[in-house]
């Protein structure tokens, strides 16, 4: 039973555009939401999380957005740059849990 | 700052030989640890984590173990490897005292190859 989705296992935007990045879930015990990034051979790094107290958090070129209606969150980058390209995790917390519940993450190619 | 370690970088290691994956947490004390395993083209599965010295849990029943004989070591073992054990594996911690405790931060990983 995955609980977190992201559907689109890729995704190519062009460089300056806007990335728009997906990810569903389907536990609404759910209460933090959190963005990595990662590059080929490394693990993933923290880029930005997101509290179901908030609808959206800013963080320079990327913001979270929280539908907690349609147990939605999406990642926005704009502008998009080449060294976005990587695999984007969304990640799920719920409550008091240690652990995180990952997505199958989707591969953003931003293109020159 | 914080820093987290894990070594070998690469390995391959024939069916049924033992393994042993090390990871190491610098800059802080008492960390939760995480394994997590990311076969090719998958998303990333949580193995084991651990609260404390000599506690895991392990949220995956398989032929792997996890260890925690220091408060900042974490070690992944395997007595026999199966193919099915190759992959990316990734050592994460969070830390609960600094307030920080949703985000884990993860280590370089091992790409470990069972031939």
């Amino acid at each position: 039973d995955q609980q977190v989705k992201q559907n689109s296992p890729s995704l190519s935007v062009q460089e300056g555009r806007i990335s728009i990045l997906n990810c569903d879930y389907t536990n609404s015990m759910f209460d933090y939401f959190l963005w990595y990034k990662k590059y080929p051979a490394e693990g993933p790094t923290f880029l930005i999380s997101i509290s179901s107290i908030k609808d959206k958090n800013e963080d320079g070129r990327f913001t979270v957005f929280l539908n907690k209606s349609a147990k939605h969150l999406s990642l926005h980058i704009v502008p998009s740059q080449p060294g976005d390209s990587a695999v984007y995790f969304c990640a799920a917390r719920r409550g008091s849990a240690r652990q995180l519940t990952f997505g199958s993450g989707t591969q953003l190619t931003v293109l020159p | 700052s914080q820093t987290i370690h894990q070594w070998p970088a690469t390995l391959v290691q024939p069916v049924g030989s033992p393994l042993s994956l090390e990871c190491t947490v610098e800059g802080t004390s008492n960390p939760n640890l995480y394994w997590y395993r990311q076969a090719a083209g998958r998303g990333l599965q949580l193995l084991f984590y651990s609260v404390g010295i000599g506690q895991i849990s392990s949220e995956v029943p398989q032929n792997l173990s996890a260890s925690r004989p220091q408060d900042r070591q974490f070690i992944l073992s395997s007595k026999k490897l199966l193919l099915s054990d190759s992959g990316f594996y990734l050592c994460a911690w969070s830390d609960l005292s600094t307030g920080y405790n949703y985000e884990q931060y993860f280590g370089p990983g091992t790409r470990l190859t069972v031939t």
